[in-house]
Parts: structure tokens; sequence; C-alpha cells
């Protein structure tokens, strides 16, 4: 049972690069959701998507763009990465009903110079 | 839009002790509640959910909570903690028809010996 899969695991980059943090699910749920994690702010959507070809912003999407071409895969991008971006992003997916709990990936953790 | 508090940054029991952590929400009418704890360097695992009906629900790991209408508060509760119970806990509160997951801040709970 794969589940959510997020690579890399670990990542650091310096300031101004660009990198793509890949999220795969094999349960064929319809929604999937990106998440930054920083201390003492719990949880923090960045941007989600309810469906291929479907994506909309969360709370905090400045400087992440998404694509959803599959079901499955879900990837987010830094455009230009900056030592704010600094966290760990967690990619969770659902099947459709949103009274149905997320499975979470096991995390990236991301570190800019 | 709805929201969720964890009043309790960090908890402290003792091996075999009751637990008991606090969770209150805004939203107009019943929401959906979540309780999801996270291990060091894992993800986030599904403790237990309520949407409708008892309002006392059962989790995995001896887990359970109470949702009180009343008092906005979804608290979850474990008789006896062992030391594998030390993680963080995180309350999240969704809505029908709504994608969205609000988590709280969460709550570390240290179980000394």
């Amino acid at each position: 049972n794969a589940g959510v899969t997020q690579t890399p695991k670990f990542q650091v980059l310096k300031t101004g690069q660009s990198m793509t943090l890949q999220c795969a699910q094999d349960m064929n749920h319809e929604y999937m959701s990106w998440y930054r994690q920083d201390p003492g702010m719990g949880l923090r959507l960045i941007h989600y998507s309810v469906g291929a070809g479907i994506t909309d912003q969360g709370e905090v999407p400045n400087g992440y763009n998404v694509s959803r071409s599959t079901t499955e895969d879900f990837p987010l991008r830094l455009l230009s990465a900056a030592p704010s971006q600094t966290s760990v992003y967690f990619c969770a997916s659902r099947a459709g009903n949103s009274n149905q709990p997320q499975h979470f990936g096991d995390g990236t953790r991301l570190s800019i110079l | 839009a709805q929201s969720v508090t964890q009043p309790d940054i960090h908890i402290t029991v003792s091996e075999g002790a009751s637990l008991e952590l606090r969770c209150n929400y805004s939203y107009g009418a019943t929401p959906y509640l979540f309780w999801y704890v996270q291990s060091p360097g894992q993800g986030l695992q599904l403790l237990l959910k309520y949407f409708s009906g008892d309002t006392l629900v059962q989790g995995i790991k001896g887990f359970e909570a109470e949702f009180k209408r009343s008092q906005s508060s979804f608290n979850l509760r474990k008789p006896s903690v062992h030391w594998s119970d030390a993680a963080e806990y995180f309350c999240a509160v969704g809505a029908p028809r709504d994608y969205k997951l609000s988590f709280g801040a969460g709550t570390t709970v240290t179980v000394r010996a």
C-alpha cells in the first residue's frame, strides 16, 4: 500500500533556485492538497486540486505553483526559492466527500539558504 | 470559514496517567472534525473523526473524542498513556461542500517514565 508518496524527503536550495516537489497517490482520490508546516502554526494550505485540470489557491499560495494533469500526480513548484519558504511540506489526498479523512505523505523537509 | 484552536502548546504526562487534549472550533453548523497524530519525522496519521451521530467517537491506539456542540469543542482523551504516545497532535475542522481543512497549531505531548 503506497498511499501518498512524496519525493524528495530532504532538499537544500540556494535563494533564487527553482525546484519541484513531487507527490503521487495510488488511491484514485479526486482531492489533493499541499500544506506547509511551520513551528507553532500547524499546517497551512498552499494549493489544492479537486480533480485533474482543476487547481485553486489555499491560504498561503504566493511563491508556489501547481498543476494537475493526471489524477495521480500533483507537483508543487517553487519558482524562485526564498528563505521564508524553509519548511516541511506535506502532500495529502482524499476521496471526494469532505467528511472523508485526508491521507498524508511523509513530508519533504526543505531548507533555503 | 471554519477555524480551530488548540489552547495547549505542550503537555507533559506520566506514563499510565490519563491525557486530555483540548480543541475548540468555530463554525456555524455541525462541522467535520478530525484528530491527527504526527510522530517525529513522520506524516500525519488519522486517529479519529466525527461528522454525525454518536458524539463520543472511538479511534485507533485507544483514543476517544467527544463532540460537544454547546461548547464548540472536540477534546481528545486517552485513559492510560504509553510512552509511544509521545507525539504532536493536531485537531482539524472541515465543512460540508468545502474542500479545505483547517488545522490547529498542534499540541506536543511528552510522556515521562
